[in-house]
C-alpha cells in the first residue's frame, strides 16, 4: 500500500495555465509539506502544514497556494505558471511535529511550456 | 539564512572504490538525517544522527556527526552499482523554531562497473 501518493505523476502544460497537484498519506501523520526540486537536484521547502494548519512559508511567489482540507491530504494549486515552475514537486509526510523521519511522495514532473 | 552545505556536488567512483561525501552547516544542528533518492525516485531516509561524535554503520555504509554538531559525513565502502542516487544531508537547528529540516544540495554517485 502506498504511503504517500501524490497525482499526478506527470504534468505538461503551457505558460499562464492554472494546475493542481494532489498529495494524500495513510501513515496517520500529523504534518505534511511540499518540497520544490530543481534540475540540479536541489531539493527546497515550500510548504508545511501541521494539522491542517500551515506552519512553513517560505519565501514562494503568492501564485503558489497550498490548501489542507484534512490532515492526510495537502494540495498544491499554482496559478499562471511560468517556464521557472518546471520542476520535480515532492509531497512529505512525518508524525507529529517532532518526530524526525520524513516519507516522501513519488513526485510529481511538472514542465511548462 | 541557515545552510547546509554538502561537497562534492558529483561523484564518479569505479565499482569496488569507496566514496565520501560531506556535509556542513554554517549553524549547530540538533539532528541530522540523511535521505537516498535513486535516479528518477523520490528521497527516502536512511538514518539520523543525534549525538555528538556519534557514529552509525548501515553494512558498507558509515554516518558520522561530528563534535561540534555542525558537520557530518556518509562513507560508502566498496561502492556497487545499486548504490547510485544523490545523497543528501538534512538538518534541523538547534535553536529557534525546530519545525523544519534544512536540505544539503546532495552529492550526485555515480558507479561505473
Amino acid at each position: 500500500d502506498t504511503a504517500v501518493s501524490q497525482t499526478p505523476k506527470y504534468l505538461v502544460t503551457q505558460m499562464g495555465n492554472d494546475k493542481s497537484i494532489k498529495c494524500e498519506q495513510n501513515l496517520g501523520h500529523d504534518t505534511m509539506y511540499w518540497y520544490k526540486q530543481d534540475s540540479k537536484k536541489f531539493l527546497k521547502i515550500m510548504f508545511s502544514y501541521n494539522n491542517k494548519e500551515l506552519i512553513i512559508n517560505e519565501t514562494v511567489p503568492n501564485r503558489f497556494s497550498p490548501k489542507s482540507p484534512d490532515k492526510a491530504h495537502l494540495n498544491l494549486h499554482i496559478n499562471s505558471l511560468e517556464l521557472g515552475d518546471s520542476a520535480v514537486y515532492f509531497c512529505a509526510s512525518r508524525y507529529g511535529q517532532w518526530q524526525e523521519t520524513q516519507y516522501f511522495g513519488p513526485g510529481t514532473r511538472l514542465l511548462v511550456l | 539564512g541557515q545552510q547546509v552545505m554538502q561537497i562534492p556536488q558529483y561523484q564518479h567512483v569505479q565499482e569496488g572504490e569507496d566514496f565520501t561525501t560531506y556535509c556542513n552547516s554554517s549553524t549547530t544542528l540538533s539532528n541530522i538525517q540523511w535521505y537516498k533518492q535513486r535516479p528518477g525516485g523520490h528521497p527516502v531516509f536512511l538514518i539520523q544522527l543525534v549525538k555528538s561524535g556519534e557514529v552509525k554503520k548501515q553494512k558498507r555504509l558509515t554516518f558520522q556527526f561530528g563534535e561540534a554538531k555542525k558537520n557530518s559525513s556518509l562513507h560508502i565502502t566498496a561502492t556497487q552499482t545499486t548504490d547510485v542516487g544523490t545523497y543528501f544531508c538534512a538538518g534541523r537547528l538547534s535553536s529557534g523554531s525546530a519545525r523544519q529540516l534544512t536540505f544539503g544540495s546532495g552529492t550526485q554517485l555515480t558507479v561505473l562497473p
